[in-house]
């Protein structure tokens, strides 16, 4: 599976857009990016994933570039609920083992 | 449907001393997830398990053992507990889908051990 790079922290104000960005430089033409989030002292959720085509959900909206080299993903109005660990993941859909690997992820803090 | 449950919440044990970290699921998943997370850090594949009778390392695999001897449970055991192994453990499921469906894994809400 493809490495990831996110920053390792960013602020948000809330009520505004949240743009989380994930580098994926790497990616083979078969991975999937998927977008987790872990809330303080909680199990990882699932978020949002795409192949090449834009994605929006109730929860986010993702967008990956032409070359699906980096993509971003979107919070259209943070609360602060929202404060968590977001991590961009690359991997194959459908493969023998369904693992993922997680890095460190980017800490978003919504501010009030 | 309880989703992912995990037993016990927290512990504190021994040096040298076992334990058995309980992992169960009612979603009819047939793969399952051992993860650890280290202060600070992401979550780092302990073992996993594609079916019942099934199980392979991940990441980390060292300290620890796994079976799955039905699709519900996964059991994580610890055999001689260590500082190292101080940490937060999650587990994990999900169904196996055809290539194109999204493979959601998801997690229990966590065993927090420390090892003193």
């Amino acid at each position: 599976d493809a490495k990831t790079t996110q920053p390792p922290s960013m602020d948000c104000a809330e009520g505004r857009a949240a743009n989380l960005p994930c580098n994926h430089s790497t990616i083979s033409g078969n991975e999937y990016v998927y977008w987790y989030r872990q809330i303080h002292s909680q199990g990882p959720q699932y978020i949002i994933h795409g192949l090449k085509n834009n994605e929006t959900n109730e929860m986010a909206s993702l967008i990956i570039t032409e070359d699906r080299k980096s993509s971003t993903l979107i919070l259209p109005h943070a609360t602060l609920r929202d404060t968590a660990v977001y991590y961009c993941i690359v991997r194959v859909v459908g493969g023998a083992t369904n693992k993922l690997i997680f890095g460190t992820g980017t800490l978003l803090a919504v501010q009030p | 449907n309880a989703g992912v449950t995990q037993t016990p919440k927290f512990r504190i044990l021994k040096i040298g001393q076992s334990m058995t970290l309980q992992c169960t699921q009612d979603m009819n998943h047939n793969y399952m997830y051992w993860y650890r997370q280290d202060p600070g850090m992401g979550l780092k594949l302990i073992y996993y398990s594609v079916g019942a009778g099934i199980t392979d390392k991940g990441e980390v695999p060292n300290g620890y053992n796994v079976s799955r001897s039905t699709t519900e449970d996964f059991p994580l055991r610890l055999e001689l507990a260590a500082p190292s192994q101080t940490s937060v453990y999650f587990c994990a499921s999900t169904t196996a889908l055809a290539e194109g469906s999204y493979n959601e894994q998801f997690f229990g809400p966590g065993t927090r051990l420390t090892v003193l």
